[in-house]
């Protein structure tokens, strides 16, 4: 069983509402990343935290706002996004600084259609 | 620019057909390659990290090998189960920090 716990496993929504994915972390981690899946294509990196702070933004439009709470939850806050926004989006964790990487951990991910 | 291309994108095996799986890379310095399984609509399961070349690990029927160009996953045996797409990864230097950069995976189907 993964230890990166992502809550909704799936989520549809139509153009206009606001929702947002969860995801949890219990392994001590200190570097936490969100990563957009589209069918048969490799995880692409939105944003990566390291000790709660942002570290990288991959250029995302801002319908799409992380935050982090703590050092355990990451959120995905979501708002006016497209139908093209549909996809896997995977949560992960890895234990060192970034600039030192190493393997990441991911969650089973939030399967998100978007009408 | 790093890059890392996987072949072949797709490979269907009969129960105990042995075979490997490419992951070929250019990277300014490298500091890890990695190898992740992912089942559909499943986030990818970590497998394997490997960090220079002639380095070897194993984990049941999966055995990764690294040269200074390219790895490998070695499958032995493979059973239905090891159907999956592995994707193979390798740190990239991204704004001063160094991110796994994914090649697109190849998609491993092995028949009773």
């Amino acid at each position: 069983d993964t230890e990166v716990t992502q809550t909704p496993k799936h989520l549809v929504m139509g153009m206009t509402n606001k929702k947002s994915l969860k995801c949890e972390q219990h392994m001590g981690h200190r570097a936490m990343y969100w990563y957009k899946q589209k069918a048969k294509k490799p995880p692409e990196l939105m944003f990566v935290y390291s000790y709660e702070k942002l570290s990288i933004n991959e250029s995302v439009p801002s319908r799409f706002s992380p935050e982090c709470p703590n050092s355990s939850l990451l959120n995905l806050h979501l708002h006016a996004l497209q139908p093209e926004d549909s996809a896997l989006y995977l949560c992960a964790s890895s234990q060192g600084l970034v600039g030192l990487g190493g393997e990441l951990f991911f969650g089973e991910g939030s399967r998100l259609t978007v009408l | 620019e790093d890059q890392v291309t996987q072949s072949p994108e797709a490979l269907r095996l009969q129960e105990g057909e042995s075979s490997s799986l490419n992951c070929s890379y250019t990277v300014s310095g490298l500091r890890g390659l990695f190898w992740y399984r992912q089942d559909p609509g499943k986030g990818p399961e970590f497998l394997f990290t490997l960090y220079s070349a002639g380095e070897e690990k194993e984990k049941e029927r999966l055995k990764a090998t690294l040269t200074k160009k390219e790895s490998f996953l070695h499958i032995t045996a493979p059973k239905p189960e090891d159907s999956a797409t592995y994707l193979c990864a390798v740190q990239s230097l991204h704004g001063g920090s160094y991110i796994p950069t994914f090649g697109r995976g190849t998609s491993l189907i092995v028949h009773p």
